[in-house]
């Protein structure tokens, strides 16, 4: 089993649609909670992270975290096509000093 | 604002040559991480290094990788006799958090070195 593991991809969705992403990951004592953006040939930038579970907002974008149930989730709101890249979910380790990585989602919006 | 730097961006070396990859923290940054990138896929931890220190290369290959992180320089990562399994985006990042500071965990990335073998 994959330590982090986010829906296959590539995902499409027009302009100004909700685009959803989900990440599950393997260690319940997982503290931080990452998502970062990737532009093809680009290296990630970190758009979001959560440590808490609930909802955290930040302009379009929403993460959410259920500790109970191993997941997370990035909402975009209003999606715009700048908003086209791989999207990474990444989590902290029990021994807090690594991010592990999933494969990333592909999302392209449609103009 | 320097950010994380690294060189080369692109390389390219026949199997059996040394490749070599270099990494310059944030300013103020004392832990420095390398992860690889296959195509498609994501990324992968290989090392966390401090100063002087490794302290978790359980991600790297126990042959012909390398890595180190000088008191003086950048960090380098090295691999010997490579192979084409090895074309990879290496990635290194830095962090300013100290262990055990579940608090933070921002990585910023450098731009990445593409290595290719041919």
């Amino acid at each position: 089993q994959k330590e982090v593991e986010q829906n296959s991809g590539p995902l499409s969705v027009p302009e100004g649609a909700i685009a959803s992403l989900n990440c599950t990951y393997s260690d319940r004592g997982s503290q931080s909670f990452f998502w970062y953006r990737q532009y093809s040939g680009k290296s990630p930038e970190l758009i979001m992270f959560i440590y808490s579970n609930g909802d955290k907002e930040d302009g379009r974008f929403t993460a959410q975290l259920n500790k109970a149930s191993q997941y997370v989730s990035l909402l975009i709101r209003d999606s715009q096509p700048s908003d086209s890249a791989t999207y990474l979910c990444a989590v902290a380790s029990s021994n807090d000093y690594k991010l592990s990585f999933g494969a990333g989602t592909t999302v392209t919006v449609r103009a | 604002n320097a950010g994380v730097m690294q060189n080369p961006r692109h390389l390219v070396r026949r199997r059996g040559q040394e490749a070599r990859l270099r990494c310059s923290p944030m300013k103020g940054h004392s832990h420095v991480y390398w992860y690889r990138q296959l195509p498609e896929e994501g990324l992968k931890f290989m090392v966390y290094l401090q100063k002087e220190n490794i302290i978790d290369e359980s991600g790297m290959p126990k042959e012909r990788f390398s890595a180190e992180f000088p008191k003086e320089g950048p960090s380098i990562l090295r691999i010997q006799q490579v192979v084409r399994g090895d074309s990879a985006a290496y990635f290194c990042a830095s962090t300013a958090w100290t262990s055990g500071t579940a608090s933070t965990g921002e990585l910023f990335f450098g731009e990445g070195s593409r290595l290719t073998v041919l």
